[in-house]
């Protein structure tokens, strides 16, 4: 059982340039989350998703668009990238919003230079 | 209202010892709060959780201590080890809402 899983675990992105973080679950969860860790911040919602196309934003979606076509997949795209998207991206799952914690994947690490 | 505030920052502890992390919230609609510990370059993973009904919940050496009226809670790490080393967060959450995470505990314990 794979658990929640992201790829690419590292990237380095030039400014302007675009890329997509993957997001892939197994477990059958409807609700579907990206954040973004920066240092001494926490962890901050950006996009998330309560089923298979339907996604809203989060705290930070400035810069971010997720698209969600199927329950397993959940991939958040940069558009233009800036500096200030350098962070630690992971994706998350849960069974519902109730009563059950997250599953978390183990993470993208992205810099933008 | 969706802050969760996480103290402290960090912490040392000698092996052995009790590691205390606290959280406090403001929303009274949270009802489920949940501990997650995350190792360097790994994700967070669920550590330990509790509901408002009860004051405290223990699962090995973790426990949760829960105080309604205040809006506070805290993660108690008994005996700890050098393994517990990593940073804990804190969340807040409820049916219907999105977690809202503390800023996270950086816990080194020393051997």
């Amino acid at each position: 059982n794979a658990g929640v899983t992201q790829t690419p675990k590292f990237r380095i992105l030039k400014i302007g340039q675009s890329m997509t973080l993957q997001c892939t679950q197994d477990m059958n969860h409807n609700y579907m989350y990206w954040y973004r860790q920066d240092p001494g911040m926490g962890l901050k919602l950006i996009y998330y998703s309560v089923g298979a196309g339907i996604t809203d934003k989060g705290e930070v979606p400035n810069g971010y668009n997720v698209s969600r076509s199927t329950t397993e997949d959940f991939p958040l795209r940069l558009e233009l990238a800036a500096p200030s998207q350098t962070s630690v991206y992971f994706c998350a799952s849960s069974y519902s919003t109730d009563n059950y914690g997250y599953t978390f994947g183990s993470g993208t690490r992205l810099t933008v230079v | 209202q969706q802050q969760v505030k996480q103290s402290p920052q960090s912490l040392i502890v000698q092996k052995g010892g009790i590691s205390i992390i606290n959280c406090a919230y403001e929303n009274t609609a949270f009802d489920y709060f949940p501990w997650y510990q995350q190792f360097p370059g790994k994700g967070p993973a669920l550590l330990i959780a509790i509901r408002p009904d009860v004051s405290e919940k223990k699962e090995g050496r973790f426990t949760i201590s829960f105080n309604k009226s205040a809006k506070q809670f805290s993660l108690h790490i008994m005996d700890s080890q050098p393994g517990d080393s990593a940073t804990y967060f804190c969340a807040a959450g409820g049916y219907g809402q999105n977690f809202v995470f503390g800023p996270g505990t950086r816990l080194s314990v020393l051997p």
